[in-house]
């Protein structure tokens, strides 16, 4: 299994552009996760899925943050427009059930400048 | 609600010494509680959990971590450290009262020295 894949790796904009970030989980989890990681505020919950339907999403830090699945295997979250301090790691993860833990992606560093 | 403190934001440990990453939680119901660790520039991975079978969880690379009901910890230990331990270290709780959500701690960064 290739695990959680998450691209871009890296992504850098300009403030005002629109950003999408993009994850295909573990093939069978039927639940999906966004999270963010700052040094400030550490790992957040933005929103998370479950047969591709939102569960939770109290944790979207705004209206310019918007999270789709639109199937089983790809999911994006997209900032419109984005602000510098929209500058984060953002993870996806998938888990099987409750009690599994989740498997990570690798991570979208972005940088609004 | 539930939430998990990390005591320590930084921990350095000689080559050989003991590791041990301090992890208190809070929980209404009881808790699922995880412990992850993170190489720089890339995701988190996870090291072992407690979901309520035995207490005592053995996880990857050495560690393990003992759940303890009476005092709300979930340390994380490991006899020896190694040079290739260094890395970020996250604790997480969740419980069955937040879907499958896990709150995440402000992580633990451990240094080993030679």
């Amino acid at each position: 299994d290739a695990g959680v894949i998450q691209s871009p790796r890296h992504e850098v904009t300009e403030m005002g552009q629109e950003v999408t970030l993009r994850c295909k989980p573990i093939s069978g989890h039927d639940y999906l996760f966004w999270y963010r990681q700052t040094m400030m505020r550490g790992l957040e919950l933005l929103i998370y899925f479950n047969n591709n339907v939102p569960i939770d999403d109290s944790g979207m830090p705004e209206d310019r943050f918007s999270a789709k699945m639109p199937n089983a295997s790809f999911s994006t979250l997209k900032i419109q427009p984005s602000e510098p301090r929209d500058s984060a790691v953002y993870f996806c993860a998938s888990s099987l059930r409750q009690g599994d833990g989740y498997t990570f992606g690798s991570g979208t560093r972005l940088t609004v400048v | 609600a539930q939430s998990v403190t990390q005591l320590g934001s930084h921990v350095s440990v000689s080559e050989g010494a003991l590791v041990l990453l301090r992890c208190n939680y809070s929980s209404s119901v009881p808790p699922y509680l995880f412990w992850y660790v993170q190489y720089p520039n890339q995701g988190l991975q996870l090291l072992l959990k407690y979901t309520s079978a035995a207490t005592l969880v053995k996880g990857i690379n050495g560690f393990e971590a003992e759940f303890k009901k009476s005092e709300t910890s979930f340390h994380l230990t490991k006899p020896s450290a190694h040079m290739s331990d260094a890395a970020e270290y996250f604790c997480a709780v969740g419980n069955s009262n937040s879907g499958y959500a896990l709150n995440f701690g402000k992580g633990t960064s451990l240094l080993v020295t030679p």
